[in-house]
This record gives C-alpha cells, structure tokens and sequence, in this order.
C-alpha cells in the first residue's frame, strides 16, 4: 500500500513565524502536490514537483515556496505565516492517474 | 482554476438508499476522478473513468461518464452509515499530470 505522511496533524504558529511542512512517500512516485483546502473552496493546488529539484506553480503560489532534495521528500514552506495561511495542508503523490493523498495538516496561524 | 463542479453540495438520505452525486466539468478530459473524504482526513481514490469509457462499476459504487454533456455520476447504492463523507470529483486533461478538483458533495447517511 502506498503511504504518505505528513509531519504533523496539527500545527500552531504566530504570525510571521517560518513554517516547514513535510511530506514523505514511500512509493517511488515522480510527482508530488500540496493542496489547501478551505470551507466552501474545495482544493487548490499550491505547488507540485515531477522530479527531484523540481517544481511548478499552482493556482495559489503566492506565500509559499518548495523544496524537493529527494525523491521522496516534498517540503512546503511559509516564509512568513500571514492569518490567511490558517487551513488544512494536503500532500500528495501520484505515478501515474490518481493521487494518493496524506492526512493532512491543519494549520493555524494566531 | 476549478473544473469540476459537483452537485448537490449536501445530500442527506437514509441508510440503505441509494445516493447520487454528479459532477459537470468545462473542458475535454482524459479521465475522470472520484475521491471520498472522511471528515478531517486526506482523500482517498475510489475510482478513475477514461475517457472513452462510459460506465464503472466498483463494489458498490457506479460511475457514468457522458462526454457530450461533460458530465459525470457516481452512484452509491445500498448506503450504510460509513458512506458519510465528502465526495470530490477530479479531471485530468491530456498532457497534463496534475488533476483538478471540484467542491465537493457532502453526503450525510441518517440511520
């Protein structure tokens, strides 16, 4: 079974902080995604990556950026958590057609 | 950019109906996605219908696919109190490795 993790459940930051959100899978999978997802928005897409060292914007770039040193690692970043950044963090990873998804992280930033 | 939009928003039905959720989507696709989501979770593949195909069926779940409108159903019959989750419907266009996903239907089972 293909399994992604995500660093952490729940994650609390302030405003400004630098924040870190990993992603992990263990499938060899070429591409990696980070999603929000926010009440009546549904998912949109942040980042993605189809190999290591590299990434392509989403729909919603802005106030993230990413790293991806390994195959299996893809990192989000918020360079400086703003309030709006306060929502639910999806990972996922996929080879062919479909994604598999982590758990997700909730963020909030105070 | 969102190209799939599922219909209802909410549904509620009693255990054991049958519940049907549809998705329309704006431009040509290669496949066609549907995920479920449990509440506070990632979301989990349940089923992919290409292109030229124009019906699936896994366990209890059935999907149709009708390019000439750009829509698509998902059918669950039978529901049990377990169904009650989220459903996405995502679309995959050619040359393309990303999907995009729509809103979402909440689908609520009442004993």
């Amino acid at each position: 079974d293909v399994k992604v993790t995500q660093s952490s459940r729940y994650l609390v930051k302030r405003t400004g902080e630098k924040v870190f959100l990993e992603c992990v899978q263990d499938m060899d999978h070429e591409n990696m995604f980070w999603y929000r997802q926010d009440p009546g928005l549904g998912l949109r897409l942040i980042y993605f990556s189809y190999d290591v060292k590299m990434k392509e914007k989403g729909d919603i770039p802005e106030g993230y950026s990413v790293s991806r040193e390994k195959k299996e690692r893809f990192s989000l970043i918020l360079e400086s958590a703003s309030t709006n950044q306060t929502s639910m963090y999806l990972c996922a990873s996929s080879s062919r057609n479909e994604q598999y998804f982590g758990p997700g992280t909730r963020l909030t930033v105070t | 950019s969102q190209q799939g939009e599922e219909d209802p928003q909410a549904l509620s039905i009693q255990e054991g109906e049958n519940a049907t959720m549809n998705c329309s989507y704006k431009t040509s696709i290669n496949n066609l996605q549907w995920y479920r989501q449990n509440s506070g979770r990632g979301l989990v593949h349940l089923i992919l219908i290409r292109s030229n195909e124009r019906e699936k069926h896994s366990g209890r779940l059935r999907v149709t696919l009708d390019t000439s409108k750009k829509s698509s159903s998902l059918l669950i019959t039978a529901s049990r109190a377990a169904d009650t989750a989220s459903y996405f419907c995502a679309t995959e266009t050619w040359g393309d490795d990303k999907i995009i996903f729509g809103k979402g239907t909440r689908l609520h089972i009442l004993p």
